[in-house]
């Protein structure tokens, strides 16, 4: 079955960087986007970027394409998401999700991974 | 940016009954590039709809969904007491490639 397993919950100081892991298992790693969503405490979901594992290439949203970063390592099926300049406002839950192919739909999530910014 | 607006903000319904909730697009959405999720506090997303009106592997025949162009509409036929949670709609176009609405919150009455 298909799982999605992300890193575990971060405090960092304004400023800092954090990098959140999410391990695939369960299909092909390099045949489906990955995509990062975020969700600030009681707010809706935001997309971040994404990137393809085989090519690695990346599409950032305009909002982070200066502070994040999307990489993987294919060897053991983990895609990365790191986000410098850390704001208080950086505050939230983010998520891996694979993208379906051909349409727009994300059909499996990774469990959330809570970075928490504060001095 | 293709804003999506979701309508109502909340709704108020009692198991058994049905539900409609409303996305609608600031430009027009191609349909295959339209889906749903179901979000239960402290829970990932779950994908419901893709495709406009595709339910996803698993997803109850209960939901349904339609529409094209700017106007969008998720259905519940009968409530069940799971179903209630947070829905949002979510499109891919041009920059930012994804956007989400800002979710219907479905509370029992």
């Amino acid at each position: 079955q298909v799982q999605l397993v992300q890193s575990g919950a971060e405090v960092k100081k304004p400023g800092a960087s954090v990098k959140v892991s999410c391990k695939a298992s369960g299909y092909t790693f390099t045949g489906y986007y990955m995509h990062w969503v975020r969700q600030a405490p009681g707010q809706g979901l935001q997309w971040m970027g994404r990137m393809h594992p085989n090519s690695g290439g990346t599409d950032y949203a305009q909002k982070f394409q200066d502070r994040v970063t999307m990489s993987r390592d294919t060897s053991i099926s983990t895609a990365y998401m790191e986000l410098s300049s850390l704001r208080s406002d950086d505050t939230a839950v983010y998520y891996c999700a694979r993208g379906m192919g051909g349409t727009s739909g994300f059909d499996y999530w990774g469990q959330g991974t809570l970075v928490t910014v504060s001095s | 940016e293709i804003v999506l607006t979701q309508s109502p903000g909340t709704l108020s319904l009692s198991p058994g009954e049905r539900a409609t909730l409303s996305c609608r697009a600031s430009q027009s959405v191609s349909s295959s590039y339209l889906a749903w999720y179901q979000q239960k506090p402290g829970q990932a997303p779950r994908l419901l709809i893709y495709g406009a009106s595709s339910r996803a592997t698993g997803i109850p025949d209960r939901f349904s969904a339609s529409g094209s162009g700017t106007d969008f509409t998720l259905t519940i036929s009968r409530l069940e007491s799971e179903d209630f949670a947070v829905y949002y709609c979510q499109q891919y176009g041009s920059s930012p490639l994804y956007t989400f609405g800002q979710g219907t919150k479905l509370e029992i009455k």
